[in-house]
């Protein structure tokens, strides 16, 4: 099984900062790596898929690198609705898993 | 717009079974893999399975194999979860999601609100 390690567990910051979250696969899941968003209370949506691919109505203030076992997630300029869970999930092996997940917080 | 709503979630007793509903609308159903995700209290996402958009290739997390059946039925728009032998650590809002692509090897794009099965006495 392919274990995601998400760092940090929380991050706290300020609306206008920069927001760097990073996801370590303990081995290589080349691009097959997707970040989604949770609010309290919502289900998961979609971010990032393939590594660096912005979802479809995802604001370009978020963006996605890596491949390989190094993956980062950023949010260049952190609007109030930005404060989420994030979560890193791979699909290149069976089980399918997910990261313990990084809560942006104010 | 694709939408997916989840049904059947409820209080069981622990050996119990279950059967949850997802009913889709908004895209070509079968054309695409669908997946189980569950999230206990408090906890993270966990997979739990997933199945073709041909209703083949059925996976399953190591933790309920042997006890859940996923399935689906395409005329139907709809995905089902058999969960069979409950137990407490079952006890979790259950998320259905459309794969990006017919085989399940994809990610999610699309997320249903979710059913909360609880398993107590």
């Amino acid at each position: 099984e392919i274990v995601l390690t998400q760092s940090p567990a929380t991050l706290s910051l300020s609306p206008g900062e920069r927001a760097t979250l990073s996801c370590r696969a303990s081995q290589s899941v080349s691009t097959y790596l997707a970040w989604y968003q949770q609010k309290r209370g919502q289900a998961p949506r979609l971010v990032i898929y393939g590594a660096s691919n912005r979802a479809t109505g995802i604001s370009a203030r978020f963006s996605g690198s890596g491949s390989g076992t190094e993956f980062t997630l950023t949010i260049s300029s952190l609007e109030p609705e930005d404060f989420a869970l994030y979560y890193c999930h791979q699909h290149s092996n069976w089980p399918l898993t997910f990261g313990g997940g990084t809560q942006v917080e104010i | 717009e694709v939408q997916l709503l989840e049904s059947g979630g409820r209080l069981v007793q622990p050996g119990g079974s279950l059967r949850l509903s997802c009913t889709a609308s908004g895209f070509a159903y079968g054309n695409f893999a669908m997946t189980w995700v569950r999230q206990a209290p408090g906890k993270g996402l966990e997979w739990v399975a997933s199945i073709g958009g041909g209703g083949g290739n059925p996976f399953y997390a190591d933790s309920v194999k042997g006890r859940f059946t996923i399935s689906r039925v395409n005329s139907r728009d709809t995905l089902y979860l058999q969960i069979n032998s409950l137990r407490a650590d079952d006890t979790a809002v259950y998320f259905c999601a459309k794969c990006a692509g017919y085989h399940p090897e994809h990610h999610f794009d699309s997320w249903g609100q979710g059913t909360l099965v609880t398993v107590s006495s």
